[in-house]
């Protein structure tokens, strides 16, 4: 099975500051035969579900605001928030959909500082 | 509009069973991938089950495996027999980007099951 581990656990970035999280899975999640990294990431508030943020590693969802970006290839990749907002405060999560079971991290809480 | 509403959870003692439903509007059913993911009371997501669009590949974390039995017709659903207190949490039913991409596009609000004696 793919382990995933985010870090940092926890983070406090000040507004309008950069939010960089990181991802590291157990084995590579890049499939050469269509070059894509199956890495998904997902923000989730209080009391809410999770949204999907980011796909393919780097592929922002429609109506995701352009301060979120992904990035990373194989088994290291981060997300990364430039200027934070403060409705931006939630727990995110990594998730890799290349093989079964289809694990998430452990989640990273950010916080305003 | 995409909904996913998820109803059949519950309070159930340990080794019993429930069945949980999701009821899917706003898109073509049949043509995606579906999913399962819990999260217990102040934990993280984790992936339950999944299923493809044809209902034809069905996939399970090892914690449910044997126990619990994904499905679908027009609803998704998931069977769950010989239950733990370790699978109290929030289940949410979870849509697929394509017919067997398991990154989710869309959830519902979740449903409660407690096991519990």
């Amino acid at each position: 099975d793919i382990v995933m581990t985010q870090s940092p656990d926890s983070l406090a970035v000040s507004l309008g500051e950069r939010a960089t999280i990181n991802c590291k899975s157990s084995q590579s999640v890049y499939y050469s035969a269509n070059s894509k990294n199956y890495l998904a990431w997902y923000q989730q508030k209080p009391r809410q579900p999770p949204k999907l943020l980011i796909y393919w590693a780097s592929t922002r969802e429609s109506g995701v605001p352009e301060r979120f970006s992904g990035s990373g290839s194989g088994t290291d990749f981060t997300l990364t928030i430039t200027s934070l907002q403060a409705e931006d405060v939630a727990v995110y999560y990594c998730q890799q959909y290349y093989d079964t079971p289809f694990s998430f991290g452990q989640g990273t809480r950010l916080e305003i500082k | 509009e995409v909904q996913l509403l998820e109803s059949g959870g519950g309070l159930v003692q340990p080794g019993g069973s429930l069945r949980l439903s999701c009821a899917a509007s706003g898109f073509t059913f049949s043509s995606y991938a579906m999913g399962w993911v819990r999260q217990a009371p102040g934990k993280g997501l984790e992936w339950v089950s999944g299923i493809s669009s044809s209902g034809g590949s069905t996939y399970y974390a090892d914690s449910v495996k044997g126990r619990f039995t994904i499905s679908k017709d027009n609803t998704l659903y998931l069977q769950m027999n010989g239950l733990r207190a370790e699978d109290t949490a929030i289940y949410y039913c979870a849509k697929g980007r394509g017919s067997s991409s398991y990154y989710f596009d869309c959830w519902g609000q979740g449903t409660l099951v407690t096991v519990s004696s």
